[in-house]
């Protein structure tokens, strides 16, 4: 079945610094992949996403690329924020839409 | 326009008691999900809703589980004779298919404490 490994964390950078979380996916067919994140006492929002092989979702200075031929959508962020502590989930839902699957989370620390 | 909304957004019972939490989703979104999250077992898909339907109960743990959707809207996911290991956050999300990514937009769930 369809599923998704992310890095283990937590993950703790200092601010500024460069940040790369990796996500890995195992599906059928063209799945369509994402990022969502869950600040702390926060619902689950959606981050970014990417339909097709070679899309790049970006947003808030994120950015992942749909990499088909590694079969990865990692998450990366030139200068990351104090306000960008959070866990983020990578996920993937098939082609027949009808329900995503996540990886494990990761948390990311950021110190000032 | 509103967002998902789920009610309670906590709720502590009894071992042993029934519980149902609600899932007002985004209006015209057909599609609605339920899905659990726990410190053991992650974020995990409990049931799909397409219109009234069910196309895919295929999480649902136990049969304590159940849930509903009427009018093509609100859902209700019911747990009889709640367990311990039943406490969780309980999410639920909506999307309106026919789009091509499928994006599904969360309420901020029901955290679940058995007692």
């Amino acid at each position: 079945g369809n599923s998704v490994t992310q890095m283990e964390g937590p993950v703790t950078l200092s601010e500024e610094a460069f940040l790369t979380i990796n996500c890995t996916y195992t599906a059928t067919g063209y799945p369509s992949l994402f990022w969502y994140v869950q600040y702390p006492g926060e619902g689950l929002q959606l981050l970014l996403k990417a339909t097709k092989a070679d899309d790049k979702g970006s947003n808030k200075g994120f950015e992942a690329t749909y990499r088909k031929e590694t079969t990865s959508f990692h998450l990366e962020k030139g200068s990351v924020q104090v306000s960008d502590s959070a866990v983020y989930f990578c996920a993937l839902s098939d082609q027949g839409g009808n329900k995503l699957v996540f990886g494990a989370g990761t948390i990311l620390r950021v110190k000032s | 326009g509103a967002g998902v909304s789920q009610s309670p957004s906590n709720k502590v019972t009894e071992k042993g008691k029934d519980v149902e939490l609600r899932c007002d989703p985004i209006s015209g979104h057909t599609a609605l999900y339920w899905y659990r999250q726990s410190l053991g077992q992650g974020l995990e898909f409990l049931i799909y809703f397409q219109g009234n339907s069910a196309p895919d109960k295929s999480g649902l743990p136990s049969d304590r589980f159940s849930a509903e959707r009427t009018g093509g809207s609100v859902s209700t996911l019911t747990i009889q004779r709640t367990q311990q290991e039943d406490s969780a956050v309980y999410l639920c999300a909506s999307s309106q298919p026919g789009t091509s990514t499928y994006e599904q937009y969360f309420g901020p769930g029901t955290r679940l404490t058995v007692t």
